[in-house]
């Protein structure tokens, strides 16, 4: 029983393009999400964070989209960089720990 | 260095030993937590410390697994008897609170039981 899914497990995106992941979650209790980048061989990377009281949260090109009523969160990236190449995971916080979604790869074409 | 520390980066084991793979987190930070990733999986829950309380032990997979963190620094998660389904990234986070305050990783112990 997943209570965070990302149904696309992978993305591609050509470079300078806008890059959307999306992400639902099931408890309407969830009152913080994030959203972390992988690359191989190293452990996830704070990216951007949004609670529940707000619906939009920017830094640079990233901003991070919630819906409460629809139990959806996205991350939009933009313009797409090379260096976005990776895997990025949505999590939420409930009951004092991070419950991830499976991850979506995601490749930048240049 | 400021970040999280793992060790061993990598530790390959037989079936049926006992091993022991340690974090030390970012100084300050009073929230610890061991997550593991299997090849192809996201990233579960295994167990979380805060404080002086009492450990979240509820993702621990089975009773060979625990965990400990003493003066609330340093943390062990120790496993024993390892099994095949055991061979998985095992990754450790620290976060200066348990309440909306992201989480720090280190760069995991790759386990591989033969």
């Amino acid at each position: 029983d997943q209570q965070v899914k990302q149904n696309s497990p992978s993305l591609s995106v050509q470079e300078g393009r806008i890059s959307i992941l999306n992400c639902d979650y099931t408890n309407s209790m969830f009152d913080y999400f994030l959203w972390y980048k992988k690359y191989p061989a190293e452990g996830p990377t704070f990216l951007i964070s949004i609670s529940s009281i707000k619906d939009k949260n920017e830094d640079g090109r990233f901003t991070v989209f919630l819906n409460k009523s629809a139990k959806h969160l996205s991350l939009h990236i933009v313009p797409s960089q090379p260096g976005d190449s990776a895997v990025y995971f949505c999590a939420v916080q409930g009951a004092q720990k991070l419950v991830f979604g499976q991850g979506t790869r995601l490749t930048i074409n240049p | 260095g400021a970040g999280v520390s793992q060790s061993p980066s990598n530790k390959v084991t037989e079936k049926g030993k006992d091993v022991e793979l340690r974090c030390d987190p970012i100084s300050g930070h009073t929230a610890l937590y061991w997550y593991r990733q299997s090849l192809g999986q996201g990233l579960e829950f295994l167990i979380y410390f805060q404080g002086n309380s009492a450990p979240d032990k509820s993702g621990l997979p089975s009773d060979r697994f625990s965990a400990e963190r003493t003066g609330g620094s340093v943390s062990t998660l120790t496993i024993q008897r390892t099994q095949q389904e055991d061979s998985a990234v095992y990754l450790c986070a620290s976060s200066l609170t348990s309440f909306n305050s992201p989480l720090h990783f280190g760069n995991g112990t790759r386990l591989t039981v033969t």
